[in-house]
């Protein structure tokens, strides 16, 4: 099965410094992986997706991660945090052969960024 | 371009009372359907998932039920609330049929409170 893992339930910046936020996945499969945002009070929004070919992937907002799967993992970087970047981002994977033919991604429990002025 | 739209965006209800929550999509032909809840500090919990018209997959046993009475769009339901039922409920979709590298795409959510 499936899973993910976000080390840290919470990051805390400051502003103008590196976010880089850690996810490792399990699957038998090459993986899509996924990251989210959620904003306090709204749904999440997709800032980037991992599907085949570059491992280094741009999302919005200047977001980046990297897929490394010698290491399982997906972190997320930004060079230099914003105020407007303190959020919940959440990191996902799919594959098909976890889902049994449905699409049901499998969610970390999320990572709440806080930046500091 | 599609569009999902969740209401209401608040709602605070008695134990024991009743509950509806709708979700619909715009602009898209028989997408895929989910509910989800959000626990303070828990992530999020798949609740039902539905790939068609009267087609619904409960994932985790509870107290609330879900359906699809038309194509682009999901209901949420309970006979009597607990306590434990509050939350943040988001319904999201994604296109039909995969392909699976494709985003999910969230409503702006329902903060439920149970008094």
């Amino acid at each position: 099965a499936q899973s993910v893992t976000q080390l840290g339930s919470h990051v805390s910046v400051s502003e103008g410094a590196l976010v880089l936020l850690r996810c490792n996945y399990s699957s038998s499969v090459p993986p899509y992986l996924f990251w989210y945002v959620q904003y306090p009070n709204q749904g999440l929004q997709l800032l980037l997706k991992y599907t085949t070919g570059a491992t280094l992937v741009k999302g919005i907002n200047g977001f980046e991660a990297e897929f490394k799967k010698s290491e399982t993992s997906f972190h997320l970087t930004k060079p230099s945090a914003h105020m407007s970047d303190a959020a919940e981002y959440f990191c996902a994977v799919s594959d098909l052969e976890a889902s049994g033919g449905s699409y049901i991604p499998t969610f970390g429990r999320g990572t709440s960024l806080i930046v500091h002025p | 371009s599609q569009t999902i739209h969740q209401w209401p965006a608040t709602l605070v209800q008695p134990v024991g009372s009743p509950l509806s929550l709708e979700c619909t999509v715009e602009g898209t032909s028989n997408p895929n359907l989910y509910w989800y809840r959000q626990a303070a500090g828990r992530g999020l919990q798949l609740l039902f998932y539905s790939v068609g018209i009267g087609q619904i997959s409960s994932e985790v046993p509870q107290n609330l039920s879900a359906s699809r009475p038309q194509d682009r769009q999901f209901i949420l339901s309970s006979k009597k609330l607990l306590l434990s039922d509050s939350g943040f409920y988001l319904c999201a979709w994604s296109v039909p049929k995969g392909p699976f590298n494709q985003p999910q795409h969230f409503g702006d959510g329902t903060r439920l409170s149970i008094l």
